[in-house]
């Protein structure tokens, strides 16, 4: 079975700080991709950051960084400088290739303090 | 337009009631999504189209959900009977051709609550 575990329900961080949400999942497929997306109290989805399991190297999108170890099957997210408006609902996902199904997490609920 | 479109943004109804959600994806996205997240969970998937075809309808967890694209453009994700857990935001996404390739633009979802 396909899965994504996000160990933290809840996480706090300054505003201005770092900040690193864990994600580990399991899937005996080798060509697979992984997403961090974000959900802010408007409910829609918003894509943070991609990754290609193929690709050894991290990606990153301005202030969004990723650890990907993919031995240990484990994709977690860095937000430095963290922002008020970084306040939200973070999901983890991954799709197998071949496969259009994004599988969730069950979120970490991010909150940045001023 | 702009981005995907869900209407009703909420919906109430009484178990037995039956409803429909509609979806109204970004022009021209060929791949079309429907999940299901309950409350303090992940979207959970329903059902993928690409234009008119159902390819995948694995996440229906029973046959009182029914989910149509009869033209490839506008959804509709049926429920019938509703039940009390039935009760979740119901989220559409749509994809240019490949999601993962492309990405996958999600609506704001409609918030089903069965009493």
């Amino acid at each position: 079975a396909q899965t994504v575990t996000q160990s933290q329900p809840e996480m706090s961080v300054q505003e201005a700080e770092t900040v690193t949400l864990s994600c580990t999942y399991d899937t005996s497929e080798s060509n697979y991709y992984l997403f961090w997306y974000k959900q802010p109290p408007s409910r829609q989805m918003i894509l943070v950051i991609r990754q290609e399991a193929y690709k050894q190297q991290n990606a990153t999108e301005n202030r969004f960084s990723v650890n990907f170890q993919k031995a240990a099957k484990s994709f977690s997210l860095k937000i430095s400088d963290s922002q008020l408006g970084d306040t939200a609902m973070y999901f983890c996902a991954f799709t197998q290739g071949g496969s259009e199904k994004l599988v969730f997490g069950k979120g970490t609920k991010l909150t940045v303090n001023p | 337009g702009a981005g995907v479109s869900q209407s009703p943004r909420y919906k109430v109804a009484k178990r037995g009631q039956d409803v429909a959600l509609r979806c109204d994806p970004i022009s021209g996205h060929v791949s079309l999504f429907w999940y299901q997240q309950a409350l303090g969970q992940g979207p959970e998937f329903l059902t993928y189209f690409q234009n008119e075809a159902q390819l995948d309808k694995s996440g229906l967890p029973s046959d009182r959900f029914f989910a149509e694209r009869p033209e490839g453009s506008v959804s509709t994700l049926k429920i019938q009977r509703t039940q009390q857990e039935d009760s979740a935001v119901y989220l559409c996404a749509s994809s240019l051709t490949s999601g993962t390739l492309y990405g996958y633009t999600f609506g704001s979802g409609t918030r089903l609550t069965v009493v």
